[in-house]
């Protein structure tokens, strides 16, 4: 059973651009997060997916963040007119909801490196 | 919202044993995880609890108390592998997604 992966594994852009990253789920896995870890911190919620349907987005997502699952296998991340700010790790997991623990587990991340 | 604390940092020999505390405030609490994460990788799944009492799972173990609202991770016979991250993440009921803490740096020395 592969793990969950994710491309780019590192993106550099210029503040303005737009960047989007993917994310495979472990197959068979219908429930996809996304999260976003800065230096020193735990991983933070942005959103998530059971299925293709999106459930629930943090206020942390703001208007120039979206993203995608759209036949409930991989999903995209797509930030919108970068900023510094935006600069971390975006992790993504996935988790068999039928499972009795639910547990997430977590691709290799993208790191973003906005300038 | 929840509030997890745990300690920022901790040194160990290795071979010895050491313990991260982890205390949260959740409502609706519904299971308590632990993972590891090394430096510039994904976290990796430890350990799951939702009952009071210990998990064991071979050199790791976690403990959790519902009514305290505490857990904690023992690592025994520490190797120098060991030196990481260890997050401690909490969900709640009818929610799916993982509150983490700051994490808890782990240094081994020889």
């Amino acid at each position: 059973d592969t793990g969950v992966s994710q491309n780019p594994r590192h993106k550099i852009t210029k503040r303005g651009q737009n960047v989007t990253f993917r994310c495979d789920p472990i197959s068979e896995h219908n429930r996809l997060y996304w999260y976003r870890q800065t230096l020193g911190q735990g991983p933070e919620f942005l959103t998530y997916f059971q299925n293709e349907a999106q459930l629930e987005k943090s206020r942390l997502l703001s208007d120039r963040f979206s993203a995608e699952r759209p036949k409930g296998s991989f999903s995209t991340l797509e930030i919108q007119r970068t900023e510094q700010g935006d600069s971390a790790m975006y992790l993504c997991a996935s988790s068999q909801g039928t499972s009795p623990t639910d547990t997430q587990y977590f691709g290799p991340g993208t790191r973003l490196t906005v300038l | 919202g929840q509030n997890i604390d745990q300690p920022t940092e901790m040194t160990a020999t290795e071979g010895a044993i050491v313990q991260i505390n982890c205390t949260y405030q959740t409502s609706g609490f519904n299971g308590l995880f632990w993972y590891q994460q090394h430096a510039g990788e994904a976290p990796t799944f430890l350990s799951y609890n939702v009952l009071d009492g210990l998990e064991e799972k071979g050199r790791f173990s976690s403990f959790l108390s519902r009514s305290k609202g505490y857990s904690y991770l023992l690592l025994k016979e520490l190797q120098m592998k060991d030196s990481a991250s260890y997050l401690c993440a909490a969900r709640r009921s009818n929610d799916y997604k993982l509150s983490f803490g700051a994490g808890t740096t782990v240094t081994v020395r020889a």
